[in-house]
């Protein structure tokens, strides 16, 4: 069963910083891998999918990696602003018939940039 | 705005009472899911329907009954819930593209059993 897990579970930076946020799975016969956003209190939002043939995915000041064959996700954050604090969350898609639009989460890194 | 809204966006429940949540996806999506996510641990894939089909069932236990009257619409019916069932669950939806893993989550309603 595929396990994905975050680390750190919690991260507070001055604005300004520049942010390394990790997941890692135990299955890397994945179809995809995404990175979520979660503010207090409401739903997620996707920021970057990065497919499994792809080694990295760029949205403004985003950049998130793949390494399947070590299992592992970095998402980059560059010059962290105030707004950038919510609850990032790492999923990753699997490959089998059986997987289909099950999405495989982390327990996601809390950040809070301070001003 | 995501396109996905959930109602009520908090309930307060007794362990004997009888409660809907409802979500709604004007996105045109054929597949939807319910989710639960309880502090501090990842989130739990509960319900997948695809056309209204039920796809997966995540041996959620039987106080938890979905319903899919058609592809915008998809209720949570909640009966004789306990104390752990407390938690935030979200609805999602997506199109048939991308092995179903385009999902779009609403906000969520925010559940607390007493």
């Amino acid at each position: 069963k595929q396990e994905v897990t975050q680390i750190p579970a919690a991260l507070s930076v001055p604005e300004g910083e520049n942010l390394v946020l990790n997941c890692s799975f135990t299955d890397s016969a994945i179809y995809n891998l995404q990175w979520f956003r979660q503010d207090p209190g409401k739903g997620l939002t996707s920021l970057l999918l990065i497919q499994s043939s792809q080694r990295e995915q760029t949205s403004g000041r985003l950049n998130a990696s793949l390494d399947k064959s070590s299992g592992r996700s970095t998402l980059y954050i560059a010059a962290s602003q105030p707004g950038d604090s919510a609850t990032y969350l790492c999923a990753v898609g699997g490959r089998t018939t059986d997987s289909w639009g099950k999405l495989q989460f982390g327990a996601g890194t809390q950040v809070v940039v301070t001003p | 705005e995501t396109g996905v809204t959930q109602t009520p966006r908090h309930l307060v429940m007794g362990m004997t009472n009888k409660k809907s949540l409802k979500c709604e996806q004007h996105l045109g999506h054929n597949a939807m899911y319910w989710y639960k996510q309880s502090a501090k641990k990842p989130l739990e894939l509960m319900f997948v329907y695809n056309f209204k089909e039920q796809t997966e069932n995540n041996s959620v236990p039987s106080r938890f009954s979905p319903e899919c009257p058609n592809s915008s619409h998809l209720f949570l019916h909640l009966h004789t819930l306990q104390p752990e069932d407390s938690a935030l669950y979200l609805c999602a939806s997506s199109p048939l593209t991308s092995g179903g893993y385009e999902q779009y989550f609403g906000p969520g309603t925010r559940l607390t059993v007493t």
